[in-house]
């Protein structure tokens, strides 16, 4: 159990291009989904914490206009990264904590990786 | 502010042997979460073990196992019997009911070679 799914798992875009990453609990329902961004050899640093139905809260120092995160369902968020640039090439992980099982437990997706030409 | 400290940066064990991955953290909450989760080379971060602070007693999941100290805020993780699938970034995290939707404090983790 608690299995969530991200897709795709590596995109490579143009310069000013948009890219959109979502992110599926497959196996529950999830209130809260947060979005990681990993740099080689770093922990993982928390940019927005979404929940079903409302707006994202964003962590201070991540634009909120560069990187829309829309939640429509208890199974699925998405994240958008608006008009990329090569500063935004990362790996971009998320995660779901789950309404049934610990609700204090985050469980997270494979990753996607991002490259921006 | 939680803050999670993992000081070894780096740590190599024997197959089959065991070892010992530090963690200490502080906290002001009385209740809260404690994690350890495994991001092998494929970058999927899998949780490995949980533990409720509240709770006295060590969690275990098969070689793997906790020794809480919570007087001393320290959790570190023992791996037993140690396979080279163990081989992976290891990050202490914690979690407590008021973070804001269990938003999680990581470590910056421990790389963990296994020598065949």
């Amino acid at each position: 159990g608690a299995v969530v799914s991200q897709h795709p798992s590596r995109v490579i875009c143009k310069s000013g291009t948009s890219v959109k990453i979502e992110c599926r609990s497959l196996d529950f329902q999830a209130t809260t989904m947060f979005w990681y961004r990993q740099f080689p050899k770093q922990s993982l640093m928390l940019m927005a914490t979404s929940n079903e139905g409302s707006k994202a809260t964003y962590e201070q120092g991540v634009e909120k206009d560069k990187f829309l995160i829309n939640h429509a369902s208890l199974t699925l968020s998405t994240l958008t990264v608006t008009s990329a640039h090569p500063e935004d090439s990362s790996f971009y992980i998320c995660s779901a904590n789950s309404n049934d099982m610990y609700t204090d437990t985050q469980y997270f997706g494979p990753g996607t990786r991002l490259t921006v030409l | 502010a939680q803050t999670v400290t993992q000081s070894q940066p780096e740590m190599s064990v024997q197959e089959a042997e065991t070892v010992t991955l530090s963690c200490t953290y502080d906290t002001s909450e009385s209740d809260y979460y404690l994690f350890w989760y495994k991001q092998p080379p494929s970058r999927q971060m899998i949780l490995v073990i949980r533990q409720e602070a509240y709770k006295q007693q060590n969690a275990t999941e098969n070689r793997f196992s906790v020794n809480f100290q919570k007087a001393a805020k320290s959790f570190s993780l023992k791996i037993s019997d140690s396979q080279l699938g163990d081989a992976a970034m290891y990050f202490c995290a914690l979690t407590y009911s008021g973070a804001g939707s269990y938003q999680l404090t990581f470590g910056k983790g421990t790389k963990l070679s296994v020598i065949p």
